[in-house]
């Protein structure tokens, strides 16, 4: 089982500022990665895929990178309606599929 | 417009039997892998397992923590899938998603909470 990890658990990041998430695989997932936005109460939305592809409707100031086991999700200019836990997810081994911590997002 | 939405949540018992449903609209239902992912309260995301569409045999996949206990099926004329958990732990007290596809999900239901005790 690929095990995946996120860093920080909490970042505290100021409104227009830059956010930057880290997640890493256990082994290479080559760039089979997703990332996910989750507001308390909802479900999960699909930001990322495929490492650095924005699924449809994601605004353009969220990014993604990274290969192999090292990837990162960043927001250019935090927005109110950015502050959520974001997942990152591995698709390359499965089963089972696997989803990172998670790392919560908070107005600082 | 892709809707999914899951239902027979509820309080059951340890040991006790649940049936989730996910009901689907706005898209050909039989085309598609359908998954479950759960989240244990305050918790992260944990997939479930999933069933290929028929085209693919219609197999299924399951996580390590549920196979032998849980069986997800579907019903094609119905556009429904369905996650039948028996032997419940407490330890599966969770939100129940159901979503399309079996690798990347971009489509989410609602969620149906299952608890899980004496």
């Amino acid at each position: 089982e690929i095990v995946m990890t996120q860093s920080p658990a909490t970042l505290s990041v100021s409104p227009g500022e830059r956010a930057t998430l880290s997640c890493r695989a256990s082994q290479s997932v080559s760039s089979n990665l997703a990332w996910y936005q989750q507001k308390p109460g909802q479900a999960p939305r699909l930001l990322i895929y495929d490492a650095s592809t924005r699924a449809t409707g994601i605004p353009a100031r969220f990014s993604g990178s990274g290969s192999g086991t090292e990837f990162t999700l960043t927001i250019s200019s935090l927005q109110s309606e950015d502050f959520a836990v974001y997942y990152c997810q591995q698709y390359n081994n499965w089963p089972p599929l696997t989803f990172g911590g998670g790392t919560k997002v908070e107005i600082k | 417009e892709v809707q999914l939405v899951e239902s027979g949540g509820g309080l059951v018992q340890p040991g006790r039997s649940l049936r989730l449903s996910c009901t689907v609209s706005g898209f050909s239902f039989g085309d598609y892998t359908m998954s479950w992912v759960r989240q244990a309260p305050g918790k992260g995301l944990e997939w479930v397992g999933f069933i290929r569409s028929k085209t693919y045999g219609g197999t299924t996949e399951y996580a390590a923590s549920v196979g032998g206990r849980f069986t997800i099926s579907r019903d094609d004329s119905k556009s429904i899938a369905y996650l039948q958990m028996n032997s419940l732990k407490t330890e599966d007290t969770a939100v129940y998603y159901c979503t399309r596809d079996g690798r990347l999900f971009a489509y989410w239901g609602q969620g149906t909470l299952v608890t899980v005790s004496s």
